[in-house]
């Protein structure tokens, strides 16, 4: 079963503006990671946010998670062409006591138009 | 440092024929992931391997698919017979520790 639900499922926004990705879930978690994945390609990590964290930047993103809402958001700062790809958010934690695993959303596909 | 490797990276079968993927985890990484990705849709977790041990298989349809991991390197997933509904991208991932997971370029498998 997919554990994060983002929103919107696309977005579509002109060169310059900023995007904004929203991630719900609904079990505990350990961290909440984002991937992006461009078309045909593997997933690649952006950022990950640990359950006791409220906000992190990495360059031009900017995460945030609100774990008494089980809800988390990636902002995409003046966006470029290039950011064209599927963003998923993924929950990271604990089953059976030690194994560690991701649970994936169904993403967001972000189309920057030039 | 070398990427998670995937072959092939195209795969065009019939239903029922036999399909089989190859994986090469990033040196190091003692964990390893496969997922299927179905069009629109994120990753889902088929078989999560420590070393040579499988740890969670708990999604994978074993009346048809099959996965192993030799010497707790290299790994291949195997589909015997195929399905229409397998027809999808399936991921290789892997780690030295719980966290990021590195991901190959994936296989996209096709059933006719």
């Amino acid at each position: 079963s997919q554990q994060g639900e983002e929103d919107p499922q696309a977005l579509s926004i002109q060169e310059g503006e900023n995007a904004t990705m929203n991630c719900s879930y609904k079990t505990s978690i350990n961290n909440l990671q984002w991937y992006r994945q461009n078309s045909g390609r593997g997933l690649v990590h952006l950022i990950l946010i640990r359950s006791n964290e409220r906000e992190k930047h990495s360059g031009r993103l900017r995460v945030t998670l609100d774990t008494s809402k089980k809800s988390s958001s990636l902002l995409i700062t003046a966006s470029r062409a290039a950011d064209t790809a599927s963003y998923f958010c993924a929950t990271g934690g604990y089953s059976g006591g030690s194994n560690y695993k991701l649970t994936f959303g169904k993403g967001t596909l972000l189309t920057v138009n030039p | 440092e070398a990427g998670v490797a995937q072959s092939p990276r195209y795969k065009i079968i019939e239903k029922r024929q036999s399909v089989a993927f190859w994986c090469n985890p990033i040196s190091g990484h003692a964990t390893l992931y496969w997922y299927q990705q179905i069009l629109g849709q994120g990753p889902k977790l088929l078989i999560q391997f420590q070393n040579n041990g499988v740890v969670d298989d708990s999604q994978l349809p074993k009346d048809r698919f099959s996965a192993e991991r030799l010497k707790g390197v290299d790994s291949t997933l195997k589909i015997q017979p195929a399905k229409l509904e397998d027809s999808a991208v399936y991921l290789c991932a892997s780690t030295p520790r719980p966290g990021i997971q590195y991901f190959g370029a994936g296989t996209r498998l096709s059933v006719l």
